[in-house]
C-alpha cells in the first residue's frame, strides 16, 4: 500500500517555464488537495477536489491549474514558473467526512 | 492578523521534560481541532485530533482544547529524542469541508 505517492522529489526550473507536479493515492479517496509549505508561512491550501471532475480553489490558486480525471490522480501544472513559487509542495488525501489528511513526501521545487 | 497563531519555536527540551506547543485561534467557527507531526525533509502526519473542549490522551500526548478561550495545547510526557520534530496544529471549520487550516508549526528538538 503505497499511500500518496508525489513526484518529482524535487525539480529546478528557469522562470517562465511550465511544469506538472504528479500525485497519486491508492486509497480510494475523495478527497485531494495540494499545498505549499514556505518557511514562516505555514502549510496554505492552492486547489481541491472531492472527486473525480470536481476542483475548487483554495487560498493561493494564482499561477497554478489542477485537474482530476480519475480518482487516484491529482496533478498540479504550473503554467509560467516565477520564483515566488519556489516551495515544497505537498499532496494530501482523505475520504470525505473524516478529516483525517495523509500526506505525500514533498516534492521541492526551485525557480530561478 | 492570521486565523490560526503558533509560536514557531525552536524550542529545545531535555530529555524526560514535559513539553507544552500551543495555538491560539480568531474564528469561532472553527470546530475541530488536530495536531500533526512533520519529520524533517517529511510529509506531516496526524498525530491526535479532537472536537470537544477538554482532554483528549493517548499515550505520552494529550490534546487540550479550551474553545472559551480559543486556545489549544498539545503536551507530550516523558519527551524522548525521537519526539524531535515540528508539530502544526490545524483546524476545520466542519467535516466534509476538508479544508484545514494550518498553524505554521513549532520546531521542536529534545536534547538526549
Amino acid at each position: 500500500n503505497a499511500g500518496v505517492t508525489q513526484t518529482p522529489k524535487f525539480q529546478v526550473l528557469k522562470t517562465g517555464q511550465s511544469m506538472t507536479l504528479q500525485c497519486a493515492q491508492d486509497m480510494n479517496h475523495e478527497y485531494m488537495s495540494w499545498y505549499r509549505q514556505d518557511p514562516g508561512m505555514g502549510l496554505r491550501l492552492i486547489h481541491y477536489s472531492v472527486g473525480a471532475g470536481i476542483t475548487d480553489q483554495g487560498e493561493v490558486p494564482n499561477g497554478y491549474n489542477v485537474s482530476r480525471s480519475t480518482t487516484e490522480d491529482f496533478p498540479l501544472r504550473l503554467l509560467s514558473a516565477a520564483p515566488s513559487q519556489t516551495s515544497v509542495y505537498f499532496c494530501a488525501s482523505s475520504y470525505l467526512g473524516v478529516g483525517e489528511l495523509f500526506f505525500g513526501e514533498g516534492s521541492r521545487l526551485t525557480v530561478l | 492578523q492570521k486565523e490560526v497563531e503558533q509560536d514557531p519555536g525552536p524550542l529545545s527540551v531535555p530529555e524526560g521534560a514535559i513539553v507544552s506547543l500551543n495555538c491560539t485561534y480568531s474564528n469561532s467557527a472553527f470546530q475541530y481541532f488536530m495536531w500533526y507531526r512533520q519529520y524533517s525533509r517529511k510529509g506531516p502526519e496526524l498525530l491526535m485530533y479532537t472536537y470537544s473542549s477538554g482532554n483528549k490522551e493517548d499515550g505520552r500526548f494529550t490534546a487540550q482544547v479550551d474553545k472559551s478561550s480559543k486556545y489549544i495545547s498539545l503536551f507530550i510526557r516523558d519527551s524522548q529524542p525521537s519526539d524531535s520534530a515540528t508539530y502544526l496544529c490545524a483546524m476545520i471549520h466542519r467535516f466534509g469541508n476538508e479544508k484545514l487550516t494550518f498553524g505554521t508549526g513549532t520546531r521542536l528538538t529534545i536534547i538526549p
